[in-house]
């Protein structure tokens, strides 16, 4: 089973200040990873995929990088309703589908 | 756009099976795979299992000797049930729309807005 580690579990951010997030693998990846976004009282929300790609509809100030076991998710500039929870999620090797243990941004 | 619904019961006691459905709108099953994943204050996010339309499926190991994900084209649903449930079980349950590609199934988009379900006698 490939392990999702994020890094680190809380992270205290000013609106309008950057915001980097950590995600490693147990082994490779390759780019076969996507990031979700989670609000209080909702389900989670695709964010990126393929490491790098934005999905439909999700603002330029997010952007993802990385390939094999280390990967981040950087909000460039944060804004009041970026602060949530972020989690990191593996599909490359499986089953299991798996999961990091998420990032809280909280307001500083 | 496609939207996901889950329903069922919010208690069940233990030892009993859990069963829940998700309902598809706006769109029909085939030609994808629709999943089941789990959030526990203690486990985090935790994938169950994905059908696809015609009814193939894969579980997670963990999970694989009690669970059983079925599919209804006709009624755009698709079922989970969970046997042998236990104050672990005690999780949100969400559904979820997986896309997939030559290499396989890949990320969760959408999601149902998840169903709380409780493990108590």
């Amino acid at each position: 089973e490939v392990v999702m580690t994020q890094s680190p579990a809380t992270l205290s951010v000013s609106p309008g200040d950057r915001a980097t997030l950590s995600c490693w693998a147990s082994q490779s990846v390759n780019s076969n990873l996507a990031w979700y976004q989670q609000k209080p009282g909702q389900a989670p929300k695709l964010l990126i995929y393929d490491a790098s790609t934005r999905a439909t509809g999700i603002p330029a100030r997010f952007s993802g990088s990385g390939s094999g076991t280390e990967f981040t998710l950087t909000i460039s500039s944060l804004q009041s309703e970026d602060f949530a929870l972020y989690y990191c999620q593996q599909y490359n090797d499986w089953p299991p589908l798996t999961f990091g243990g998420g990032t809280k941004v909280e307001i500083k | 756009q496609v939207q996901l619904q889950e329903s069922g019961p919010g208690v069940v006691k233990p030892s009993e099976t859990l069963s829940l459905i998700c309902t598809v709108s706006g769109g029909s099953l085939g030609s994808y795979y629709w999943s089941w994943i789990r959030q526990s204050p203690g486990k985090g996010l935790e994938w169950i299992g994905y059908i696809y339309y015609t009814g193939s499926t894969q579980y997670n190991p963990s999970l694989k000797s009690r669970v059983t994900i079925s599919v209804d084209t006709s009624r755009n649903q698709f079922s989970l049930k969970l046997s042998s449930m236990t104050a672990a079980d005690t999780a949100m349950y969400y559904c979820a729309r997986i896309n997939f590609s030559w290499k396989g199934v890949n990320w969760f988009d959408p999601w149902g807005q998840g169903t709380l379900v409780t493990v108590s006698s």
